[in-house]
């Protein structure tokens, strides 16, 4: 267990729909990470949060957004959904951000599905 | 364009064998190399990680070599057994200021017996 949570486990929803993600890094950790993972693209880096401002932005489409809450967890917000966003999303956290261990603690993902 | 080439996509390895994966760079102001094991239905976690400034690191039966002058760097299992079966993914970070990696595609491992 690596001590990050990310709800829900599964989701199912339809084209133009709009989904939260949600996670809870783990105690103490100040920066969280989203990436998508699909077959083809493997695991993306789409945005870093820490201590609640947006740190760094990768492949993150305008319709994807995400904020870092003063209690630490993270939303990851997906709006106008299509069939191509159909992923597995992980969250990460890590102790700080610069020259720390720079190890990553993912979480178990959450599997969105658009039909 | 940051990058990571990991080779190959899938690994079939014989009980007790060796095991190795192959990653190539393109961006030199990386410098923080880790690899990462993910077992179905879980996330990745970190397994071994190196950095520039050494050829080789070693944990365990896992061992990392790496090749600055080339921008390749690749992981060793040794004696490989069937519980090392997942996706291996390589990894590549700058680290000042963030640790945004840039994985690999990943590469499934079957060990078996």
């Amino acid at each position: 267990d690596s001590g990050v949570t990310q709800t829900p486990k599964h989701l199912i929803t339809a084209t133009g729909q709009r989904v939260t993600l949600r996670c809870s890094p783990r105690s103490g950790d100040l920066s969280v990470y989203w990436y998508q993972q699909s077959l083809d693209q493997g695991l993306q880096f789409l945005i870093q949060y820490y201590n609640g401002e947006e740190r760094a932005k990768g492949n993150i489409l305008e319709r994807f957004s995400a904020q870092q809450f003063p209690d630490l967890h993270s939303e990851l917000n997906l709006s106008s959904l299509e069939l191509g966003d159909s992923a597995l999303y992980f969250c990460a956290s890590s102790v700080a951000t610069g020259h720390a261990t720079g190890e990553l603690f993912f979480g178990e993902g959450s599997r969105l599905t658009v039909l | 364009q940051q990058q990571v080439k990991q080779s190959p996509q899938s690994l079939i390895v014989q009980k007790g064998g060796i095991s190795i994966i192959n990653c190539a760079y393109e961006n030199t102001a990386f410098d923080y190399f880790p690899w990462y094991q993910q077992f179905p239905g879980k996330g990745p976690a970190l397994l071994i990680a190196i950095r520039p400034d050494v050829s080789e690191k070693k944990e365990g039966r896992f061992t990392i070599s790496f090749n600055k002058s080339a921008k390749q760097f690749s992981l060793h299992i040794m004696d490989s057994q069937p519980g090392d079966s997942a996706t291996y993914f390589c990894a590549a970070g700058i680290g000042a200021g963030s640790y945004q990696l840039t994985f690999g595609k990943g590469t499934k491992l079957s060990v078996i017996p």
